[in-house]
């Protein structure tokens, strides 16, 4: 697409349920970023993807988080058992390459509230 | 391991006065650094960023930031501040492929 789209813009669950994120890159870009940010927080990194490979994860604050890109376009963040800590927005971003002087796109994000 | 620091949470200008946000890091490598900005509601958006060529890094919207690798600063300026310019502003270092760190932001607040 033109730009990075997530959904859903809003989430509002109980406590122990799962939800599912996606996200769809821009689709030319190989590399797929998740960031989780908390209030009055820069965005923290979660993991990443180029194309299908996740090659780092080291992000992801615990088991019950999960991400998947199987065909190296769109992708999911699951959150199994969601808890209330979880409530965050959650940003998507994509870049033509993994390499580190790429410029991020974002999406807008989704903004998870866990009651 | 690499980290930033956005040292001021929030400033305030008044519209046609200059603007300095300032950051500070630390890498482990020679970094990329980046400024985004967040207009409310809106995603993240690339002001400038600095790839280990000119020190001094033009960015849209009259936005600059100078590099100085002595004092692990990369503060951004700009000459004039618009009320369009009010939103957050986060600092970013890229020491390695895949994994950039964010500062916590700063939000600036242009006064008429």
């Amino acid at each position: 697409g033109a730009g990075v789209s997530q959904s859903p813009r809003y989430k509002v669950t109980k406590r122990g349920q799962d939800v599912t994120l996606r996200c769809d890159p821009i689709s030319s870009h190989a590399t797929l970023y998740w960031y989780q940010q908390a209030l009055g927080q820069g965005p923290e990194f979660l993991t990443y993807f180029n194309y299908e490979a996740q090659p780092d994860k080291s992000g992801l604050p615990s088991d019950r988080f999960s991400a998947e890109r199987p065909e190296g376009s769109i992708s999911t963040l699951t959150i199994q058992r969601t808890e209330q800590r979880d409530s965050a927005m959650y940003r998507c971003a994509s870049s033509q390459s993994a390499g580190n002087t790429g410029e991020l796109f974002f999406g807008e994000g989704s903004r998870l509230t866990v009651l | 391991a690499q980290s930033v620091t956005q040292l001021d949470s929030h400033v305030s200008v008044s519209e046609g006065t200059p603007v300095l946000l300032r950051c500070n890091y630390s890498s482990s490598y020679s970094p990329s650094l980046f400024w985004y900005v967040q207009h409310p509601n809106k995603g993240l958006q690339l002001l400038l960023k600095y790839t280990s060529a000119a020190t001094l890094v033009k960015g849209i919207n009259g936005f600059e930031a100078e590099f100085k690798k002595s004092e692990t600063s990369f503060h951004l300026t700009k000459p004039s501040a618009h009320m369009s310019d009010a939103a957050e502003y986060f600092c970013v270092v890229s020491p390695i492929a895949g994994k950039s760190t964010f500062g916590d932001g700063t939000t600036l607040t242009v006064k008429p």
